[in-house]
């Protein structure tokens, strides 16, 4: 699976848009982009995951550039349940595993 | 619909206990997972089950052993616990091995 790097933390203020950066620019051509957060003492909780479009559901936005090698998960209103640490994923559709690293620490402030 | 669930919640073990985790969901799904989270660090893969009878190992997969029970349940077996496996524990399930994985809300294991 390719290797992803983020930073390892951000801060952003309550009710505006969190955008959360992720390079990925060995990623072949059939690895998705997953996103997943956890919070404190709690399981991961899955986002959003794409391909090669950008995607949308009810909890973030998903970007992802056109040669793929990187992507941004937005969260368009940020509130303090927010507060965990993203960890960007790229997997290989054959593979079983989700490798997490280190993730980005983001913390939402009133 | 209460998706992947673990017992116990939290464990503390001697080195040399054994004790069984377990994991089940009410999602229907075939694949099933177990991964280890140490402090500060990503989760690691200790075996899964693509489906109901068969299981493979992980990354990590020294000192366990795993059961698929049935469809909805797989345990994970510490036979001879040691200070390393200290760590929290997450099952978590997809419909199959390429899909979505869901995760349960942990075991905190403690070995003295």
């Amino acid at each position: 699976d390719a290797k992803t790097t983020q930073p390892t933390s951000m801060d952003c203020a309550e009710g505006r848009a969190a955008n959360l950066p992720c390079n990925h620019s060995t990623i072949s051509g059939n690895e998705y982009v997953y996103w997943y957060r956890q919070i404190h003492s709690q399981g991961p909780q899955y986002i959003i995951h794409g391909l090669k479009n950008n995607e949308t559901n009810e909890m973030a936005s998903l970007i992802i550039t056109e040669d793929r090698k990187s992507s941004t998960l937005i969260l368009p209103h940020a509130t303090l349940r927010d507060t965990a640490v993203y960890y960007c994923i790229v997997r290989n559709p054959s593979g079983y595993a989700l490798n997490f690293g280190k993730g980005t620490s983001l913390l939402v402030t009133p | 619909n209460a998706g992947v669930t673990q017992t116990p919640k939290f464990q503390v073990l001697k080195t040399g206990q054994s004790m069984t985790l377990q994991c089940a969901q009410d999602m229907n799904h075939n694949s099933m997972y177990w991964y280890r989270q140490d402090p500060g660090m990503g989760l690691r893969l200790i075996y899964y089950s693509a489906s109901e009878g068969t299981t493979d190992k992980g990354e990590v997969p020294n000192g366990y052993n795993v059961s698929r029970l049935n469809k909805r349940e797989f345990s994970l077996r510490l036979e001879s616990a040691a200070p390393s496996q200290t760590s929290v524990y997450f099952c978590a399930s997809s419909q199959e091995r390429t899909d979505t994985q869901y995760f349960g809300p942990g075991t905190r294991l403690t070995v003295l």
